[in-house]
């Protein structure tokens, strides 16, 4: 069975620019969450997707970005313009649906986005 | 949910049990406790979680006090791929809440 799988691996853009990360998570998870780690930071949540709805997107730190989740299976993440700020790794993580769950999210790998 | 504090860093020999701990004196009765790691450059995890009694996994066991204010993770063989950061969260499980609160961790090193 295939994991959680991330694309790009590794971005590297210049401020101002758009990046738009892309996150397939395990087939038959409704629960999709976006974290990143910034330098020198701890791991910090985004937000939480159940199936196509956000369900709390209390840690996206501004308007800045973009994420979705149209039809309910992959997402996108989308930093528009990237700040310098913004460099970093972006974990998505994938659950079973609510209730049935032992809890555990399965992450990928990251996305690590350099902006210079 | 509640706080954790975790030592910054730990070594263990290889072959040696190596036992993590992780306080949470603050927990209320229906948070878990989780255990995550993150090997370098790889994402987090899963390790294992308890309420409040003692888990074992494939990978691990958990100890949890009487009191449930503290845990310890125990990594009955550690071998060098154990090397990494480890977590201990505690949160609510159920609900609409499935965050995870990431803290510093502990960085274990499994030396030859």
């Amino acid at each position: 069975e295939a994991g959680v799988t991330q694309f790009p691996s590794h971005s590297v853009i210049e401020k101002g620019q758009t990046v738009t990360l892309r996150c397939d998570p395990i087939s038959g998870h409704d629960n999709l969450y976006w974290y990143r780690r910034v330098m020198g930071k701890e791991i910090k949540f985004l937000l939480h997707f159940v199936k196509e709805s956000k369900q709390d997107e209390s840690g996206m730190p501004n308007n800045r970005f973009l994420a979705e989740r149209t039809g309910g299976t992959y997402s996108t993440l989308k930093v528009q313009p990237a700040e310098l700020e913004d460099s970093g790794v972006y974990f998505c993580a994938s659950s079973q649906a609510q209730g049935v769950t032992t809890g555990e999210l399965f992450f990928g790998e990251g996305s690590r986005l350099t902006v210079l | 949910d509640a706080k954790t504090t975790q030592p910054t860093s730990m070594d263990c020999a290889e072959g040696r049990a190596a036992n993590l701990p992780c306080n949470h004196s603050t927990i209320s009765g229906n948070e878990y406790v989780y255990w995550y790691r993150q090997i370098h450059s790889q994402g987090p995890q899963y390790i294992i979680h308890g309420l409040k009694n003692n888990e074992t996994n494939e990978m691990a066991s958990l100890i949890i006090t009487e009191d449930r204010k503290s845990s310890t993770l125990i990594l009955p063989h550690a071998t060098l791929r154990d090397t990494a950061v480890y977590y201990c969260i505690v949160r609510t499980w159920g609900g609409s809440n499935y965050k995870l609160t990431f803290g510093k961790g502990t960085l274990l090193t499994v030396n030859p």
